[in-house]
């Protein structure tokens, strides 16, 4: 079975500070993806990246940041100098082999001006 | 282009009442996926339609809850005999690709269900 665990419930950041959202995930499958979601107050999911297991190489976009590291099966997720706009809900999420897309239970981040 | 819309936005229904929520997909995406999320908590997935095939039930959680789609676009979500414990916000999502579990979704805005 999956899973997905985003230990860290809510975050809390003055404005600029960079912060890392954790995600650690679980899976037999050896060919999967990695998903980040943001989901700000307004409600609507908004995708931010999709990774297959083969990719390690980081990514950046932005002021946003992907690590993933699969011998700590974590994909974690880095906002450089967050603003307040970054306020959200965001949702880890694994999809692989014949098991539905799992999702985390999302950190919430505030960023505070 | 347009994407996933959901409507309506908001239901408040009373206990033991009928609804029906509706999703229309973005345009040419053979792939619609309903989930429920509860206050404060991750997503729960109901249902997946991919094409013509026969949906994926495996999540939805009583046989109250049942969800067709027509012509292989919009898609409505029912739930009978409405429960408190129903209440959530069902939100939508579709993608392009046949896989189902690998595919990037998008989603919609969402309907908040208030069972009172």
């Amino acid at each position: 079975a999956q899973k997905v665990t985003q230990a860290q419930t809510e975050i809390s950041v003055v404005e600029k500070e960079d912060v890392t959202l954790d995600c650690v995930y679980e899976t037999r499958d050896t060919t999967y993806y990695l998903f980040w979601y943001k989901q700000p107050p307004s409600g609507e999911l908004v995708f931010l990246i999709r990774r297959n297991s083969f990719d390690e190489q980081n990514e950046i976009s932005g002021r946003y940041s992907w690590n993933f590291q699969k011998s700590t099966s974590s994909f974690n997720f880095t906002i450089t100098a967050s603003q307040v706009v970054d306020s959200a809900v965001y949702f880890c999420a694994l999809g692989g082999g014949y098991q539905k897309v799992t999702f985390g239970i999302g950190t919430k981040l505030q960023v505070i001006p | 282009g347009a994407g996933v819309s959901q409507s309506p936005s908001n239901k408040v229904t009373e206990k033991g009442k009928d609804v029906e929520l509706r999703c229309d997909p973005i345009s040419g995406h053979t792939a619609l996926y309903w989930y429920r999320q509860s206050l404060g908590q991750g997503l729960e997935f109901l249902i997946y339609f991919q094409g013509n095939s026969a949906p994926d039930k495996s999540g939805l959680p009583s046989d109250r809850f049942s969800a067709e789609r027509t012509g292989g676009s919009v898609s409505t979500l029912t739930i009978q005999r409405t429960q408190q414990e129903d209440s959530a916000v069902y939100l939508c999502a579709s993608s392009s690709g046949t896989s189902g579990t690998t595919d990037t979704q998008y989603f919609g805005p969402g309907t908040r269900l208030t069972v009172l």
